[in-house]
């Protein structure tokens, strides 16, 4: 069946320092991927997403590389700050569509001062 | 602050009860989505309506269920509660049913005693 994965729950990194989140996904007719970022007490908020077409896409502080070979996805981001510490979720679907999002298990991001 | 609002905030009700949330969408989404966040099933798509008609299915039980009124807002119905639907249940809404960006609410909190 279709899953994401994420490979670490958990990640510490000092404040400043650049972050790198991975995903791994198993259904390779998934075309259309997004990070999403939940702080506590608040829903999943949209990041950056990508398709398929794409292996690298860079927004502000962040960029999301994609490798399908290997069916792998991950979150870097940059001159971390405290308020990047929450749980970072990647999603999938296909035809870059918002139906049936499938959610990864999350990881949790902990900036260090 | 997504634009997206959902009443009541936490919810507590015991086993055997029926509960309705509510949701807003954005101004202009037509496309709203409910989806159950539970610590061991994670972030779960429950079902998606666009312009008032059920548009994707996702694991949604029987006894739950949804409906999108001509207003947009959306209500998701839950009857013969269990202690396992304790959850966060998060809408979510976007303008078109795919192809672009989803904003999630802040959620409402089920707790089944």
């Amino acid at each position: 069946g279709e899953s994401v994965g994420l490979h670490l729950p958990t990640l510490s990194v000092q404040e400043g320092d650049n972050s790198i989140i991975n995903c791994a996904y198993s259904n390779s007719a998934s075309d259309y991927f997004i990070w999403y970022k939940q702080e506590s007490g608040k829903g999943p908020q949209f990041i950056i997403d990508i398709r398929s077409n794409m292996d690298k896409r860079q927004g502000q502080r962040v960029t999301v590389l994609l490798n399908k070979t290997v069916k792998h996805l991950s979150l870097q981001i940059a001159a971390t700050q405290p308020g990047d510490s929450a749980v970072y979720f990647c999603a999938e679907n296909k035809n870059f569509g918002n139906e049936k999002l499938t959610f990864g298990t999350g990881t949790r991001l902990t900036i260090i001062p | 602050d997504s634009g997206v609002t959902q009443t009541p905030k936490h919810l507590i009700t015991a086993t055997g009860q029926r509960v309705t949330l509510r949701c807003s969408p954005r101004s202009g989404d037509l496309s709203v989505y409910w989806y159950q966040q539970s610590l061991d099933q994670g972030l779960q798509f429950l079902i998606q309506y666009y312009n008032g008609e059920e548009r994707a299915k996702g694991n949604i039980l029987e006894r739950f269920s949804a409906q999108q009124f001509p207003d947009l807002h959306s209500e998701l119905n839950l009857s013969s509660l269990e202690l396992g639907d304790s959850a966060l249940y998060f809408c979510a809404s976007s303008a078109r049913p795919s192809g672009n960006t989803i904003y999630f609410g802040e959620g409402s909190w089920l707790t089944v005693v």
